[in-house]
Protein backbone atom coordinates (compact mmCIF):
# COMPACT_ATOMS: atom_id res chain seq x y z
CA UNK A 1 0.00 0.00 0.00
CA UNK A 2 1.02 3.29 -0.60
CA UNK A 3 2.20 5.70 2.11
CA UNK A 4 3.16 9.32 2.12
CA UNK A 5 3.89 10.69 5.42
CA UNK A 6 4.35 14.29 5.79
CA UNK A 7 5.67 16.02 9.21
CA UNK A 8 7.28 19.42 10.22
CA UNK A 9 4.37 21.73 9.88
CA UNK A 10 3.51 23.89 12.99
CA UNK A 11 3.42 27.65 13.87
CA UNK A 12 6.74 29.93 12.65
CA UNK A 13 7.30 33.21 12.96
CA UNK A 14 7.39 35.80 9.44
CA UNK A 15 11.07 35.54 8.03
CA UNK A 16 11.61 32.08 9.96
CA UNK A 17 12.14 28.85 8.46
CA UNK A 18 10.99 25.27 8.36
CA UNK A 19 12.03 21.88 6.82
CA UNK A 20 9.14 19.47 5.99
CA UNK A 21 9.58 15.89 5.52
CA UNK A 22 7.34 13.27 3.47
CA UNK A 23 8.21 9.25 4.51
CA UNK A 24 7.07 7.05 1.49
CA UNK A 25 6.45 4.16 1.37
CA UNK A 26 5.24 0.81 -0.68
CA UNK A 27 6.41 2.10 -3.79
CA UNK A 28 9.79 2.44 -5.94
CA UNK A 29 10.42 5.72 -4.37
CA UNK A 30 14.01 6.49 -6.14
CA UNK A 31 11.92 5.95 -9.71
CA UNK A 32 9.50 8.55 -9.16
CA UNK A 33 9.36 12.33 -9.74
CA UNK A 34 7.74 13.80 -6.58
CA UNK A 35 5.62 17.30 -5.82
CA UNK A 36 5.06 19.64 -3.20
CA UNK A 37 1.43 21.11 -3.21
CA UNK A 38 0.11 23.45 -1.08
CA UNK A 39 -3.74 24.71 0.18
CA UNK A 40 -4.20 27.52 2.17
CA UNK A 41 -6.88 28.14 4.55
CA UNK A 42 -10.37 27.83 2.37
CA UNK A 43 -8.55 27.94 -0.61
CA UNK A 44 -7.55 26.13 -3.54
CA UNK A 45 -4.45 23.67 -4.72
CA UNK A 46 -1.38 25.62 -5.82
CA UNK A 47 1.98 23.92 -7.12
CA UNK A 48 5.07 24.49 -4.95
CA UNK A 49 7.64 22.49 -6.50
CA UNK A 50 8.70 19.49 -8.06
CA UNK A 51 11.48 16.90 -8.02
CA UNK A 52 13.18 14.56 -10.68
CA UNK A 53 13.61 11.00 -9.42
CA UNK A 54 17.21 10.90 -8.58
CA UNK A 55 17.38 15.11 -6.95
CA UNK A 56 19.08 16.31 -10.23
CA UNK A 57 16.27 18.69 -11.64
CA UNK A 58 13.85 20.49 -9.40
CA UNK A 59 11.05 23.12 -10.41
CA UNK A 60 9.81 26.10 -8.37
CA UNK A 61 6.64 28.26 -8.63
CA UNK A 62 7.90 32.27 -8.86
CA UNK A 63 6.66 32.63 -5.28
CA UNK A 64 8.80 30.38 -3.79
CA UNK A 65 11.69 30.53 -6.04
CA UNK A 66 14.70 31.21 -4.22
CA UNK A 67 12.93 30.77 -0.96
CA UNK A 68 12.05 27.05 -0.96
CA UNK A 69 14.25 24.17 -1.57
CA UNK A 70 13.26 20.45 -2.67
CA UNK A 71 15.21 17.96 -2.19
CA UNK A 72 15.10 14.34 -1.48
CA UNK A 73 17.10 11.32 0.01
CA UNK A 74 16.52 8.24 -2.26
CA UNK A 75 18.70 6.13 0.31
CA UNK A 76 15.52 6.78 3.22
CA UNK A 77 12.97 7.32 0.83
CA UNK A 78 12.09 10.77 2.21
CA UNK A 79 10.92 14.10 0.03
CA UNK A 80 12.11 17.07 1.86
CA UNK A 81 10.82 21.02 1.41
CA UNK A 82 13.52 23.53 3.07
CA UNK A 83 11.45 26.72 3.75
CA UNK A 84 13.32 30.16 4.19
CA UNK A 85 12.16 33.82 4.55
CA UNK A 86 8.82 32.29 5.60
CA UNK A 87 5.78 35.26 5.76
CA UNK A 88 2.10 34.78 6.26
CA UNK A 89 0.92 34.03 2.61
CA UNK A 90 3.19 30.81 2.58
CA UNK A 91 0.04 30.05 5.70
CA UNK A 92 -1.41 26.77 4.27
CA UNK A 93 -1.40 22.86 4.47
CA UNK A 94 1.61 21.34 2.63
CA UNK A 95 0.81 18.38 0.80
CA UNK A 96 3.46 16.02 -0.72
CA UNK A 97 2.33 14.17 -3.83
CA UNK A 98 3.83 10.97 -5.88
CA UNK A 99 4.29 11.72 -9.69
CA UNK A 100 2.53 9.18 -11.90
CA UNK A 101 2.97 11.13 -15.32
CA UNK A 102 3.63 14.60 -16.29
CA UNK A 103 1.22 17.04 -13.73
CA UNK A 104 -1.06 13.91 -12.32
CA UNK A 105 -0.12 13.30 -9.03
CA UNK A 106 -1.68 9.44 -8.07
CA UNK A 107 -0.88 9.75 -4.36
CA UNK A 108 -1.00 12.33 -1.75
CA UNK A 109 -0.55 12.79 1.99
CA UNK A 110 -2.61 13.76 4.78
CA UNK A 111 -0.58 17.00 4.66
CA UNK A 112 1.07 19.30 7.36
CA UNK A 113 0.02 22.39 8.34
CA UNK A 114 2.26 25.56 8.00
CA UNK A 115 1.23 28.59 9.56
CA UNK A 116 3.29 31.67 9.62
CA UNK A 117 2.54 34.26 12.04
CA UNK A 118 3.64 36.57 14.88
CA UNK B 1 2.21 32.36 -12.79
CA UNK B 2 -2.11 32.19 -13.57
CA UNK B 3 -4.09 29.84 -12.49
CA UNK B 4 -6.62 28.10 -14.94
CA UNK B 5 -10.05 29.07 -14.90
CA UNK B 6 -13.19 27.44 -13.68
CA UNK B 7 -15.91 28.15 -12.53
CA UNK B 8 -16.88 28.90 -8.54
CA UNK B 9 -19.62 26.15 -8.50
CA UNK B 10 -21.51 23.71 -10.92
CA UNK B 11 -24.63 21.44 -9.20
CA UNK B 12 -27.01 19.17 -10.53
CA UNK B 13 -29.46 16.60 -9.35
CA UNK B 14 -28.94 13.06 -8.70
CA UNK B 15 -28.78 11.03 -12.14
CA UNK B 16 -28.40 13.99 -14.16
CA UNK B 17 -24.63 14.99 -15.93
CA UNK B 18 -22.85 18.13 -15.21
CA UNK B 19 -19.45 19.16 -17.02
CA UNK B 20 -16.85 21.39 -15.48
CA UNK B 21 -14.74 23.47 -17.66
CA UNK B 22 -11.06 24.30 -17.22
CA UNK B 23 -9.77 27.28 -19.48
CA UNK B 24 -5.78 27.90 -19.79
CA UNK B 25 -3.46 28.87 -22.56
CA UNK B 26 -1.29 28.10 -24.94
CA UNK B 27 1.11 27.29 -22.65
CA UNK B 28 -0.58 24.57 -20.84
CA UNK B 29 -3.51 23.02 -21.96
CA UNK B 30 -3.25 24.13 -25.71
CA UNK B 31 0.11 22.83 -25.95
CA UNK B 32 0.25 19.31 -23.95
CA UNK B 33 -2.29 16.33 -23.40
CA UNK B 34 -1.37 16.82 -19.76
CA UNK B 35 -4.50 17.74 -17.96
CA UNK B 36 -5.64 16.13 -14.58
CA UNK B 37 -8.65 16.76 -12.58
CA UNK B 38 -8.73 15.53 -8.79
CA UNK B 39 -11.58 15.42 -6.30
CA UNK B 40 -11.33 16.65 -2.78
CA UNK B 41 -14.13 16.52 -0.42
CA UNK B 42 -14.06 18.45 2.78
CA UNK B 43 -10.91 18.14 4.93
CA UNK B 44 -9.32 15.41 2.57
CA UNK B 45 -6.36 15.01 0.38
CA UNK B 46 -7.35 15.17 -3.38
CA UNK B 47 -8.11 11.95 -5.23
CA UNK B 48 -6.75 11.76 -8.91
CA UNK B 49 -9.95 11.24 -10.75
CA UNK B 50 -8.70 12.26 -14.46
CA UNK B 51 -4.94 12.35 -16.05
CA UNK B 52 -3.60 12.87 -19.45
CA UNK B 53 -7.13 14.56 -20.48
CA UNK B 54 -9.29 11.56 -20.43
CA UNK B 55 -7.57 8.32 -18.94
CA UNK B 56 -8.95 7.30 -15.70
CA UNK B 57 -6.91 5.73 -13.01
CA UNK B 58 -8.04 2.25 -11.55
CA UNK B 59 -10.80 2.54 -9.32
CA UNK B 60 -12.35 5.71 -10.81
CA UNK B 61 -15.42 5.07 -11.73
CA UNK B 62 -16.39 5.47 -15.47
CA UNK B 63 -18.81 8.17 -15.10
CA UNK B 64 -16.09 10.55 -14.43
CA UNK B 65 -14.65 11.49 -18.55
CA UNK B 66 -12.33 13.93 -19.73
CA UNK B 67 -11.82 15.75 -23.04
CA UNK B 68 -10.14 18.58 -24.35
CA UNK B 69 -10.69 21.05 -27.12
CA UNK B 70 -8.12 24.25 -27.94
CA UNK B 71 -7.55 25.62 -24.42
CA UNK B 72 -10.24 24.32 -22.64
CA UNK B 73 -10.44 21.09 -20.72
CA UNK B 74 -13.32 19.15 -19.40
CA UNK B 75 -14.47 17.19 -16.68
CA UNK B 76 -17.93 15.67 -17.07
CA UNK B 77 -19.50 13.36 -14.41
CA UNK B 78 -22.68 11.08 -15.45
CA UNK B 79 -25.35 9.90 -13.35
CA UNK B 80 -24.85 12.20 -10.60
CA UNK B 81 -24.32 10.64 -7.34
CA UNK B 82 -24.55 11.92 -3.42
CA UNK B 83 -20.84 11.07 -2.90
CA UNK B 84 -20.00 12.93 -5.71
CA UNK B 85 -20.25 16.17 -4.12
CA UNK B 86 -16.70 17.61 -3.76
CA UNK B 87 -14.14 20.28 -4.56
CA UNK B 88 -13.27 19.15 -8.09
CA UNK B 89 -9.73 20.50 -9.35
CA UNK B 90 -7.87 20.95 -12.82
CA UNK B 91 -4.75 21.11 -13.61
CA UNK B 92 -2.39 21.28 -16.47
CA UNK B 93 1.76 20.58 -17.15
CA UNK B 94 2.99 24.18 -17.87
CA UNK B 95 6.48 24.66 -20.01
CA UNK B 96 9.60 24.83 -18.23
CA UNK B 97 8.03 21.82 -16.28
CA UNK B 98 5.64 23.71 -13.81
CA UNK B 99 2.49 22.77 -12.75
CA UNK B 100 -1.18 24.87 -12.90
CA UNK B 101 -3.94 24.50 -10.87
CA UNK B 102 -7.45 25.84 -11.44
CA UNK B 103 -8.95 27.65 -8.96
CA UNK B 104 -11.66 24.53 -7.68
CA UNK B 105 -14.99 24.06 -8.51
CA UNK B 106 -17.68 23.39 -5.80
CA UNK B 107 -19.92 20.55 -6.32
CA UNK B 108 -23.35 20.59 -4.94
CA UNK B 109 -25.75 17.55 -5.85
CA UNK B 110 -29.25 18.97 -5.12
Amino acid sequence: EVQLVESGGGLVQPGGSLRLSCAASGFTFRTNWMHWVRQAPGKGLVWVSSINSDGSSTNYADSVKGRFTISRDNTKNTLYLQMNSLRAEDTAIYYCAKVLVAAACDYWGQGTLVTVSS
Amino acid sequence: QSALTQPASVSGSPGQSITISCTGTSNDIGDYDYVSWYQQPPGKAPKLMIYEVSNRPSGVPDRFSGSKSGNTASLTISGLQPEDEADYYCSSYRSNNNVVFGGGTKLTVL
